[in-house]
């Protein structure tokens, strides 16, 4: 079945660049996702990239697409305290059933030191 | 944007008692909704996905008379958990799609704790 892999852990100095990895292995992926997750809340979708493109920035993040490796990063500029949460990549995939779903890595925690 | 909500947030059940979670969709139609779990430091495990007055698809390893799931409107979808077990505490997640976006279009509601003693 399909699989998405991030790393677990991420730490930052406040006002770094942060990149969080994944990988993928269903190639037919149409969209690609990045979601938030803050303590004891719900995912926030942040943005997302379709198959077709390279890159996508929006404001302090950009997503970048490497399809022939199967590999999605996202970089959040001028890493703030406030960005500090779980970061989960996902991809649309079919299932047993007709309709796309999301099929989530297992997240990274991203940690921004003062 | 959109909102999902979940009620309740959070839950404390004895063993062998069922629980019921709401997801509505508050300023869309959903006519898909779906329910994931997700265990301490882990992923979401997607569950089931329910479409309005239909039954629910379960992925596989999950017991559906054990998490009953009705999808009565284009804003509701209620998860039961019945007889409910210690092993059953979780987060549980609902996401709701709307009518006309497609795939990036799913939100996501707060989630729902419950804790079975």
């Amino acid at each position: 079945g399909e699989d998405v892999e991030q790393s677990l852990f991420l730490s930052v100095r406040e006002g770094d660049s942060s990149v969080i990895n994944c990988t993928y292995t269903d190639s037919s992926s149409t969209y690609l996702y990045w979601y938030k997750q803050e303590p004891g809340a719900g995912l926030q979708l942040l943005t997302y990239i379709f198959s077709n493109m390279d890159m996508k920035q929006d404001q302090r993040l950009t997503v970048l697409l490497n399809k022939k490796d199967k590999h999605l990063s996202l970089r959040i500029a001028d890493t703030q305290t406030g960005d500090s949460a779980i970061y989960f990549c996902a991809e649309a995939s079919v299932s047993s059933g007709s309709a796309r779903q999301l099929t989530f890595g297992s997240g990274t925690q991203l940690t921004v030191l003062p | 944007g959109a909102v999902v909500s979940q009620h309740p947030s959070w839950v404390i059940c004895k063993s062998g008692t069922s629980v019921k979670i709401e997801c509505r969709s508050l300023d869309f139609q959903a006519t898909t909704m779906f329910w994931y779990r997700q265990f301490p430091k882990q992923s979401l495990m997607l569950m089931a996905t329910s479409n309005e007055g239909s039954k629910a698809t379960y992925e596989q390893g999950v017991e559906k008379d054990k998490f009953l799931i009705n999808h009565a409107s284009l804003t509701l979808s209620t998860l039961t958990v019945t007889s409910a077990h210690p092993e059953d505490s979780s987060f549980y997640i609902c996401s709701a799609r709307t009518t006309t976006g497609g795939w990036k279009t799913q939100y996501f509601g707060p989630g729902t704790r419950l804790l079975v003693l």
